[in-house]
């Protein structure tokens, strides 16, 4: 079993859709959870942290579930760009080094 | 352009060559890691520097696979007696001490 497992998808929905991600972590001594974006044959980019207490950025909403293990990313009102792979991502630590990646939810947004 | 730069960008080599590869991190950032991603799946972990000190590799990284950071800087990841299985895009992050990563383009190698 993975250590981060994601649902890879794809996940295909019209513009203005809302889809959510959900993402399992098998460490209990995780700290800290992350969601990256990666488009095609590009380098990942940081999406938002995720705290316990659950924050949002505009159109997208990240939670945490320490109890089952699991964090989420909500997307309202989809656009076509965010058409991407989103990444999950878990460290052991607040201030650990090493970080574990998921492989990744594709999603596309279509017309 | 001030983010983490990796050099080259693509490399294409003979099996059983060496390659070195070179990153670049955003300067004020004491943290480097590196990354393989091969398609379809996240970046895997390899080893990772704070300043110079290098202090965890993973089980991943074979006794072909090197990398340094001399003086804290740039940072360069070496393969020695290349294999088909090594080709993959190696990727570069760098943080200030903390966990946010900034990645680097990727050198994409192939191994023919």
């Amino acid at each position: 079993r993975k250590e981060v497992e994601q649902d890879p998808g794809p996940f295909n929905v019209p513009e203005g859709a809302t889809v959510a991600f959900n993402c399992t972590y098998s460490n209990s001594a995780s700290q800290s959870f992350f969601w990256y974006r990666q488009d095609c044959r590009k380098e990942p980019k940081l999406l938002m942290s995720v705290y316990s207490s659950g924050n949002e950025d505009g159109r997208f909403t990240a939670q945490l579930n320490r109890a089952s293990q699991y964090i989420s990313l909500l997307i309202r009102d989809s656009k076509l760009s965010d058409s991407a792979t989103y990444l999950c991502v878990v460290n052991r630590g607040t201030n650990a080094g090493k970080s574990t990646f998921g492989d990744g939810t594709t999603l596309t947004v279509k017309p | 352009d001030t983010g983490v730069s990796q050099n080259p960008r693509h490399k294409i080599t003979k099996r059983g060559q060496n390659v070195t590869f070179r990153c670049d991190p955003i300067s004020e950032h004491n943290r480097l890691y590196w990354y393989r991603q091969t398609l379809g799946q996240g970046p895997e972990f390899l080893t990772y520097f704070q300043n110079e000190a290098q202090l965890e590799k993973s089980r991943l990284l074979s006794d072909r696979f090197s990398a340094e950071r001399p003086k804290g800087s740039f940072s360069t990841l070496e393969i020695q007696r290349t294999e088909q299985g090594d080709s993959a895009m190696y990727l570069c992050a760098s943080s200030a001490l903390g966990d946010t990563q900034y990645f680097g383009p990727g050198t994409r190698l192939t191994v023919l």
